[in-house]
């Protein structure tokens, strides 16, 4: 199992581009999960889907759009990038359950310039 | 509001003990985690705790007074690779994970 995988490692953007992050996970998870980590500070959530269809705003949703078509697949897109945007992404998955343990991805480092 | 409050940064010695404290103030509780952050990777499960007391598992256990609002996590003959920041979790009442900022651990030989 290669487990939860993010695309791309790395991406630099201009001020008003767009652009998608890739999450993917061969678990059979129903729960995924979008957080930014921000240098010395706490995963923040952005937006989350307990199963293909649906779909949730987490802590800090605004200019941040998701889609879970699939159970594998939990794209998250930037509209209109700003620079208070540039940090690391993480997506994660878990199983049914809440207090199940997340797996996450190795993070997309995403700057905004 | 919603907090967490852990250590920023915490020095141990290799083949030592090192207790991470952290307490939380959220709306409602759920349980608590923990889960470890090398330096440029992804956060990696460690334990979780929903009822009071202690945890142990390996070389690590991990804490819990739900009355206290407060959790730690044990680490038990230190190795060098252990360096790494500690990251505290909370579900809350809506079965959402509050993080805290993370305890980086440094460990010299």
């Amino acid at each position: 199992n290669a487990g939860v995988t993010q695309t791309p490692k790395f991406r630099i953007l201009k001020i008003g581009q767009s652009m998608t992050l890739q999450c993917a996970q061969d678990m059979n998870h129903n729960y995924m999960y979008w957080y930014r980590q921000d240098p010395g500070m706490g995963l923040k959530l952005i937006y989350y889907s307990v199963g293909a269809g649906i779909t949730d705003k987490g802590e800090v949703p605004n200019g941040y759009n998701v889609s879970r078509s699939t159970t594998e697949d939990f794209p998250l897109r930037l509209e209109l990038a700003a620079p208070s945007q540039t940090s690391v992404y993480f997506c994660a998955s878990s199983s049914a359950g809440e207090s199940n343990e997340q797996f996450f991805g190795p993070g997309t480092r995403l700057t905004v310039l | 509001g919603q907090n967490i409050d852990q250590p920023t940064e915490m020095t141990a010695t290799e083949g030592a003990i090192v207790q991470i404290n952290c307490t939380y103030q959220t709306s409602g509780f759920n349980g608590l985690f923990w889960y470890q952050q090398h330096a440029g990777e992804a956060p990696t499960f460690l334990s979780y705790n929903v009822l009071d007391g202690l945890e142990e598992k390996g070389r690590f256990s991990s804490f819990l007074s739900r009355s206290k609002g407060y959790s730690y996590l044990l680490l038990k003959e230190l190795q060098m690779k252990d360096s790494a920041s500690y990251l505290c979790a909370v579900l809350d009442s809506n079965y959402q994970l509050i993080w805290g900022a993370g305890t980086k651990l440094i460990i010299k030989p």
